[in-house]
């Protein structure tokens, strides 16, 4: 059964820091990996899709990286703002062939100024 | 253009009483899909849908029933209301059921008193 963990939990971090967030999955049996923003009260926005056989995937200041052997993603957030403030989850594929997601529970992130 | 929808975004109504949940998606995705958040903010897969047919129930009470009347839209329907079900429902699309990326609604919040 696939588990999804992500650390840390929280953090909260001055304007301008580069960060790391990880995610580690138990099944490394997986098509792809998605990173996910949620702010307060909204919906989920989709950051970055990693399939398994790429090994990172960048978006502006944003990297993620993908090493399914041992089961783990991070995901870089460069020079970070208060604007990147936001719940950011990761998300793997179910076992079973569909695209079910498994999320991690989420990493809470305050960029402050 | 919004690419995932959901009506209502708030809905607050009694426990016993019957309520839906509609989503539309103007992506030409194949595939539709309900989570749900609970208030620890764990998303968990509800029901998948691929071209009008069920392909994912996970083990969610009979009181839920999604119906898929084209590829575009997958409604919720809920009976007998319970406090429980007071969540989150986000609804999400993707081109098809295995390997792509997710794109998600911005959430119905139901409150059950």
């Amino acid at each position: 059964k696939q588990e999804v963990t992500q650390i840390p939990a929280a953090l909260s971090v001055p304007e301008g820091e580069n960060l790391v967030l990880n995610c580690s999955f138990t099944d490394s049996a997986i098509y792809n990996l998605q990173w996910f923003r949620q702010d307060p009260g909204k919906g989920l926005t989709s950051l970055l899709l990693i399939q398994s056989s790429q090994r990172e995937q960048t978006s502006g200041r944003l990297n993620a990286s993908l090493d399914k052997s041992s089961g783990r993603s991070t995901l870089y957030i460069a020079a970070s703002q208060p604007g990147d403030s936001a719940t950011y989850l990761c998300a793997v594929p179910g076992t079973g062939g569909y695209n079910k997601l498994i999320f991690g529970a989420g990493t809470r992130l305050a960029v402050h100024p | 253009d919004t690419a995932v929808s959901q009506t209502p975004k708030y809905l607050v109504t009694q426990m016993g009483n019957d309520k839906s949940i509609k989503c539309e998606q103007n992506l030409g995705h194949d595939t539709m899909y309900w989570y749900k958040q609970d208030s620890k903010k764990f998303l968990k897969i509800m029901f998948s849908y691929n071209n009008k047919e069920l392909i994912i129930n996970e083990t969610v009470p009979n009181r839920f029933s999604p119906k898929s009347p084209d590829k575009a839209h997958l409604n919720l329907h809920i009976n007998s209301l319970e406090l429980g079900d007071s969540a989150v429902y986000f609804c999400a699309s993707s081109q098809e059921p295995a390997g792509y990326e997710q794109y998600f609604g911005p959430g119905t919040r139901l409150t059950v008193t």
